[in-house]
């Protein structure tokens, strides 16, 4: 079958670093995205991982291990603006995209 | 440019009244998606469109039809609607050539009583 892991929710403080974790089992993988939710917004997209490794945007990284059907999205020097709900998705290979339930960001001063 | 834009922002539905979404998206994109988001669950996929004239079932699809009759609109349409499609739904697109990053409208806040 095909799924998606990721903690429901995690709390940080501003300024630290935070790793948020996503498992998943696709068949076909064809990637892995992560997107930030802001509440009451619309998905907006983070990062994309094809091959295994880290990519690196700024404050955002994003890593993948395609053996362990594992990614990480790391944030580093946190602001306030980063809480939020970050969502992992992996694409089938129909290019579909099935998500996991996002994980709930809480950034505390 | 607009990008993706959805109508209503939000609506209250009698049960077994029936409701369109609308979703237009000015990219030019091929691919079209429709999903709803429930707290505690992941986006889950209703009904999607590859291109226009074609359309395709997702994970949730009952309840629930569309059509593409260009390539700029796609809406969605609740012929009988249930308090259980009380949700948030988004419309999606991107271009349709493979591994595509896809785009979301800001979404419907639909409650059905």
């Amino acid at each position: 079958g095909q799924n998606i892991d990721q903690p429901t929710e995690m709390t940080a403080t501003e300024g630290a670093i935070v790793q948020i974790n996503c498992t998943y089992q696709t068949s076909g993988f064809n990637g892995l995205f992560w997107y930030q939710q802001h509440a009451g917004e619309a998905p907006t997209f983070l990062s994309y991982n094809v091959l295994d490794g880290l990519e690196e945007k700024g404050r955002f990284s994003s890593f993948l291990s395609r053996s362990k059907g594992y990614s990480y999205l790391l944030l580093k020097e946190l602001q306030m603006k980063d809480s939020a709900s970050y969502l992992c998705a992996s694409m089938d290979s129909n290019y579909q995209l099935i998500w996991g339930a996002g994980t709930k960001l809480i950034i505390k001063p | 440019t607009a990008g993706i834009t959805q109508a209503p922002t939000s609506q209250i539905l009698a049960a077994g009244r029936s409701m369109t979404l609308r979703c237009t998206q000015d990219m030019r994109h091929n691919a079209m998606y429709w999903y709803r988001q429930d707290l505690g669950l992941g986006l889950r996929l209703i009904h999607y469109s590859n291109t226009a004239g074609t359309t395709g079932k997702g994970e949730v699809p009952d309840g629930y039809s569309v059509s593409r009759a260009n390539t700029d609109d796609f809406p969605l349409t609740l012929a009988s609607a249930v308090p259980s499609q009380t949700s948030v739904y988004f419309c999606a697109s991107n271009p349709g050539t493979g591994v595509d990053t896809q785009y979301f409208g800001p979404g419907t806040r639909l409650t059905v009583l």
